[in-house]
């Protein structure tokens, strides 16, 4: 069974830093890129960044370039969400979710979500 | 950058009846790599259909995905309480950017 479980949320202040992280099982964490996806309070699915297998590409969405960092540990199964110079607007639930396989021809969207972890931008 | 709007933002329906929603890209989609999700308040999202019109593992055949370049569609053929939610629509062929949303609420 594949689970994701992100952990690491919580309050902190704006131009803080947090670090989130998310723990894959069930399959083969090598075979595939990973993304985060935030949903701020009331409001719809943003997409935030993703990762290659072997970490050699990373793309952002716009507004988080320059202050978060995607990463990822092939031998602990895990991803990572380096989050710097928080701002209010970065208030949500980050979801982790399994991305493109290897072959970009088998590719199916996100079929597999964890379960989310609130981060809260606040003083 | 491609970008999905939407519509329309709110559907209300009845129990039984038939649901339509769009979702249209500011360009082609490449490869037809469209994807749905479904999201009940509380939950992730739960992925529908990938490539336009492929039901994921599980997906009840009252959901079926449509269309191609930069129009897609997807109907729900008769609503089931279950089926209120919203719903988006996502890219995946470049960036992985996502739709707006499009609540399905009881009438």
């Amino acid at each position: 069974e594949v689970q994701l479980v992100e952990s690491g949320g919580g309050l902190v202040q704006p131009g803080g830093s947090l670090r989130l992280s998310c723990a894959a099982s069930g399959f083969t964490f090598t075979d595939y890129w990973m993304s985060w996806v935030r949903q701020a309070p009331g409001k719809g699915l943003e997409w935030v960044a993703n990762i290659k297998q072997d970490g050699s590409e990373k793309y952002y969405v716009d507004s988080v370039k320059g202050r978060f960092i995607i990463s990822r540990d092939n031998a602990k199964n895990s991803l990572y969400l380096q989050m710097n110079s928080l701002r209010a607007e970065d208030t949500a639930v980050y979801y982790c979710a399994r991305d493109r396989p290897v072959s970009y021809y088998d590719s199916s969207g996100f079929y597999f979500w964890g379960q989310g972890t609130l981060v809260t931008v606040s003083s | 950058e491609i970008v999905l709007t939407q519509s329309p933002g709110t559907l209300s329906l009845s129990p039984g009846e038939r649901a339509t929603l769009s979702c249209r890209a500011s360009q082609s989609v490449s490869d037809n790599y469209l994807a749905w999700y479904q999201q009940k308040p509380g939950q992730a999202p739960r992925l529908l259909i990938y490539g336009a019109s492929s039901r994921a593992t599980g997906i009840s055949d009252r959901f079926s995905g449509s269309g191609s370049g930069t129009d897609f569609t997807l109907t729900i053929s008769r609503l089931e309480p279950e089926d209120f939610a919203v719903y988006y629509c996502q890219q995946y062929s470049g960036s992985r950017a996502f739709g707006q949303g499009t609540k399905v609420e009881i009438k």
